[in-house]
């Protein structure tokens, strides 16, 4: 069974850092490119970041270019978004996803077959 | 405003038929993308519902169709039931991976 379990969200002043982790299980986590999606409170989806199965691409929204990084180990089955100079802006659930194409390529018109439960990040003075 | 645009509510009765249209442009739709659907259920992540604008993962309901013509794509729901009260966000792309403001399926 796929399982995702994000962590690290909390309460953070603008200008801060946080750092989220996503343990992933339940499938071979080298071969799947990920994500982050985030939704603000009562808003919508928007896609964040992606990362290929090796880790060596790397895909950024421009809201957050340049602030966040997004990365893995492999060795440990875990994602990585390091979020740096955040923004009130950046108030919203962080969700990872797991793109649904096995080859380990990043694909920006891939689909995410399965999702975790999400992580709180405020951000706030 | 996104790109994808999907009507903030729609509603129906117990039974009935209700479609959710996501409405993109020649650079996303119209271009050839495929479309993707999601439902998410209050309070929780989203699940994937039709991927490839017209396929249905394993465990999904018949209940739920998703179409695809020329700039817009379609997502039905025949014989709503309670349990389909839901947020619903399509997905394409556009230069980059977008989500459609999503629709709020109220049942009656």
């Amino acid at each position: 069974e796929v399982q995702l379990l994000e962590s690290g969200g909390g309460l953070v002043q603008p200008g801060g850092s946080l750092r989220l982790s996503c343990a992933a299980s339940g499938f071979i986590f080298s071969t799947y490119a990920m994500s982050w999606v985030r939704q603000s409170p009562g808003k919508g989806l928007e896609w964040v970041s992606g990362i290929s199965g090796s880790g060596g691409s790397t895909y950024y929204a421009d809201s957050v270019k340049g602030r966040f990084t997004i990365s893995r180990d492999n060795s440990k089955n875990t994602l990585y978004l390091q979020m740096n100079r955040l923004r009130p802006e950046d108030t919203a659930v962080y969700y990872c996803a797991k793109s649904s194409d096995n080859s380990g390529y990043y694909y920006l018109t891939d689909f995410f077959d399965y999702w975790g439960q999400g992580t709180l990040v405020t951000v706030s003075s | 405003q996104s790109v994808l645009t999907q009507p903030p509510s729609v509603s129906g009765a117990p039974g009935q038929r209700v479609t959710i249209s996501c409405t993109g442009s020649s650079s996303n739709i119209g271009a050839g993308y495929n479309v993707h659907w999601y439902q998410q259920l209050p309070g929780t992540a989203p699940k994937l519902l039709i991927s490839g604008n017209t396929n249905r993962p394993s465990g999904v309901p018949d209940r739920f169709s998703g179409s695809k013509s020329g700039t817009s794509a379609s997502l039905a729901i025949t014989g709503l039931q309670a349990e389909d009260e839901a947020d619903y966000y399509c997905q394409s792309y556009d230069s980059s991976l977008l989500f459609g403001g999503g629709t709020k399926v109220t049942v009656l």
